[in-house]
């Protein structure tokens, strides 16, 4: 069955960077996009970032771009999220999903918890 | 950006009960909509794609219907594991994908 596993959350300072990881197994990974999508503490979800299923092409929400870059490694299956310049309002539980049909997500990790604090 | 409204924020019902919640864009998103469950501690789970359209396991009690601007998630008759957070989700004008802040779904 599909499985995504997120690491790589912590708690960090503010201005510092931070890289999460999102392990996938039990599909083609190299066949499906694959986004990031955080919810802060207590909150709704937000769409985080975007990479296509070849990793040519990538996007971002406004409030993320400029400062985290999304990639993917297919020889490994694993979804990265390059995080710099954070920000308090970055702290959030940050989930890795695969798309569906380039419109939905369909699978989601559990989640890894980023908290950017002084 | 699209902005998606969801009500009520919160619907108190009992098991057994139906389900209506609601979800209304800002501008038309044509039949590109879904919707997701959270139960608390969870990852969201999709339920509904494109409008109207079960994702694979969803169980049959689970209905969307609308389009343009409109839209409505139907549970006919809720289970105990129903009661839940629900979210709306469009990608018509994208990027950014945005969601509705969420229907909370608690037991009554």
């Amino acid at each position: 069955q599909v499985q995504l596993v997120e690491s790589g959350g912590g708690v960090v300072q503010p201005g510092r960077s931070l890289r999460l990881s999102c392990v996938a197994s039990g599909f083609s990974f190299r066949t499906y996009g694959m986004h990031w999508v955080r919810q802060a503490p207590g909150k709704g979800l937000e769409w985080v970032a975007i990479v296509h299923y070849d990793g040519t092409k990538k996007y971002y929400a406004d409030s993320v771009k400029g400062r985290f870059t999304i990639s993917r490694d297919t020889s490994s299956n694993t979804l990265y999220l390059q995080m710099s310049d954070l920000r308090a309002e970055d702290t959030a539980l940050y989930y890795c999903a695969r798309d569906l049909y380039g419109n939905w997500f369909d699978s989601w990790g559990q989640g890894t918890l980023v908290t950017v604090s002084s | 950006e699209i902005v998606l409204t969801q009500s009520p924020a919160t619907l108190s019902l009992s098991p057994g009960e139906r389900a209506t919640l609601s979800c209304r864009a800002s501008q038309s998103v044509g039949s590109l909509l879904a919707w997701y469950q959270q139960r608390p501690g969870q990852a969201p789970r999709l339920l509904i794609h494109d409008a109207s359209n079960r994702a694979t396991g969803v169980p049959a009690r689970f209905s969307g219907s609308g389009s343009g601007t409109d839209f409505t998630l139907t549970i006919s008759s809720l289970e105990p594991e129903d009661f839940a957070v629900y979210y709306c989700q469009q990608r018509s004008n994208w990027p950014p994908y945005t969601f509705g802040q969420g229907t909370k779904l608690e037991i009554k």
